[in-house]
């Protein structure tokens, strides 16, 4: 298995541009993670999926944020305009509920810049 | 609410020193327990898990042993080494509670491994 996908790996953009960063999850996997680190407010939780349906969207910062799941095997995390202050790692994750302990498998990351 | 609260870092050992992180939780539930790491300039790794009262999660010389009697789910290992350093994060999980399906995490313990 490939693991979680995300792309683009890196991406530098200027304020008020749209960026999107996406996430291919674990085939058979059924949740879907977005989280947002930074070295001010460490690991933070945007939202998650479930079967494809947002469960828990609470840690979404504004509305610039959203996040869709069409399908599956695909997510996305847009933010519309951006702001410097979301420059950041953003990690998708994901997991599955067969297992007891939901653990969750991480992408590398998208490492956000906007200038 | 479920939580989890873990050591202040940065803890800095020498190579081959003894380590230990504290990790304590709060949950309503039953919680599953895991260490998640991080290396530089990568996503989270599942480190170790356990997934009941008196568990003891190992791997890669690290060990943990979930303790009901003291909510605490502490991550040792004998002999560090310099590629050890990296961010340790404590999480739980609560199948079937209102956070079903998400990790709550500790906000991470940096360690650095010195030759």
């Amino acid at each position: 298995d490939a693991g979680v996908i995300q792309s683009p790996r890196h991406e530098v953009t200027e304020m008020g541009q749209e960026v999107t960063l996406r996430c291919k999850p674990i085939s058979g996997h059924d949740y879907l993670f977005w989280y947002r680190q930074t070295m001010m407010r460490g690991l933070e939780l945007l939202i998650y999926f479930n079967n494809n349906v947002p469960i828990d969207d609470s840690g979404m910062p504004e509305d610039r944020f959203s996040a869709k799941m069409p399908n599956a095997s695909f997510s996305t995390l847009k933010i519309q305009p951006s702001e410097p202050r979301d420059s950041a790692v953003y990690f998708c994750a994901s997991s599955f509920t067969i297992q007891p302990s939901y653990e969750q498998y991480f992408g590398p990351g998208t490492r956000l810049t906007v200038t | 609410g479920d939580s989890v609260t873990q050591m202040e870092g940065p803890v800095t050992l020498s190579e081959e020193a003894f380590l230990t992180i504290n990790c304590t939780y709060t949950a309503t539930g039953y919680p599953s327990l895991f260490w998640y790491v991080q290396y530089p300039g990568e996503g989270l790794q599942l480190l170790l898990k356990a997934t009941k009262a008196d568990d003891k999660g190992s791997n890669k010389g690290f060990e943990a042993t979930y303790r009901k009697e003291t909510t605490s789910f502490h991550l040792e290992k004998g002999s560090v080494q310099v590629s050890d350093s990296a961010v340790y994060f404590c999480a739980l999980s609560v199948p079937g509670s209102g956070n079903t399906g998400k990790l709550i995490f500790g906000q991470g313990t940096t360690l650095q491994v010195k030759p």
